[in-house]
């Protein structure tokens, strides 16, 4: 597809549980990014990847969420024991890596809301 | 960090009048304020940016201005139109790429 694409679109889980989120950037993209959005509110930075490698993982609440990238292209993030102040949308973007120390359009995916009951 | 501030949090209008939402950044080093466009449900989508090397910038009825001295910018929408009903965010980034996003203006409006 020519956009970016994550799946599921919507995720129901249980306090405790363990899930994953998928995002497929667009072809060529090697910057991906993930933030978070809760109602009303900003998207909030997570992870910032450049190719393989984390380069900012600065945003990560705790050590339950992680994130990887292994081969330049999608990524997965992951909530181990979810609690219920990890619902949100969680979105995901990628963007052509510009000259050094410029900023570019991100493309953002529609999403993977997430709810924890 | 970089710490983006947005104002109205909402922004009702008539139809043909004029919107401006403001933002102020602390970030002396950001120099790219992408401005973004999400309507209900859907993915977050740009609709102008500035570089810190031109104060103004203009694509039809949509302008933004930069005060670098001020640290703010400001979206101005002219003439607006129903279809303009949307939550706008501004957002800053310097030299680490990765871009701090205010909190978002809903702006409503009325035909």
């Amino acid at each position: 597809g020519a956009g970016v694409s994550q799946t599921p679109s919507n995720k129901v889980t249980e306090k405790g549980k363990y899930v994953e989120l998928r995002c497929d950037p667009i072809s060529g993209h090697t910057a991906l990014y993930w933030y978070r959005q809760s109602l009303g509110q900003g998207p909030e930075f997570l992870i910032y990847f450049q190719g393989t490698g984390a380069a900012d993982d600065s945003g990560l609440p705790n050590d339950r969420f992680f994130a990887v990238r292994p081969e330049g292209s999608v990524s997965t993030l992951k909530i181990q024991r979810t609690e219920r102040g990890d619902s949100a949308v969680y979105l995901c973007a990628s963007s052509l890596t510009l000259l050094a120390g410029e900023g570019g359009e991100l493309f953002f995916g529609e999403g993977s809301r997430l709810t924890v009951l | 960090g970089e710490n983006v501030e947005q104002h109205p949090s909402t922004l009702s209008v008539q139809e043909g009048d004029s919107a401006v939402i403001k933002c102020t950044y602390s970030d002396s080093a950001s120099n790219y304020f992408p401005w973004y466009k999400q309507e209900l449900g859907k993915r977050p989508q740009l609709i102008i940016d500035i570089r810190s090397n031109v104060g103004e910038k203009k694509d039809q009825r949509i302008a933004v201005t930069l005060n670098k001295t001020a640290k703010h910018f400001s979206l101005h929408i002219t003439e607006t139109q129903p279809e303009d009903s949307a939550v706008y965010f501004c957002a800053a980034s310097g030299g680490s790429y990765i871009p701090t996003f205010g909190r978002g203006t809903s702006l409503i409006v009325h035909p």
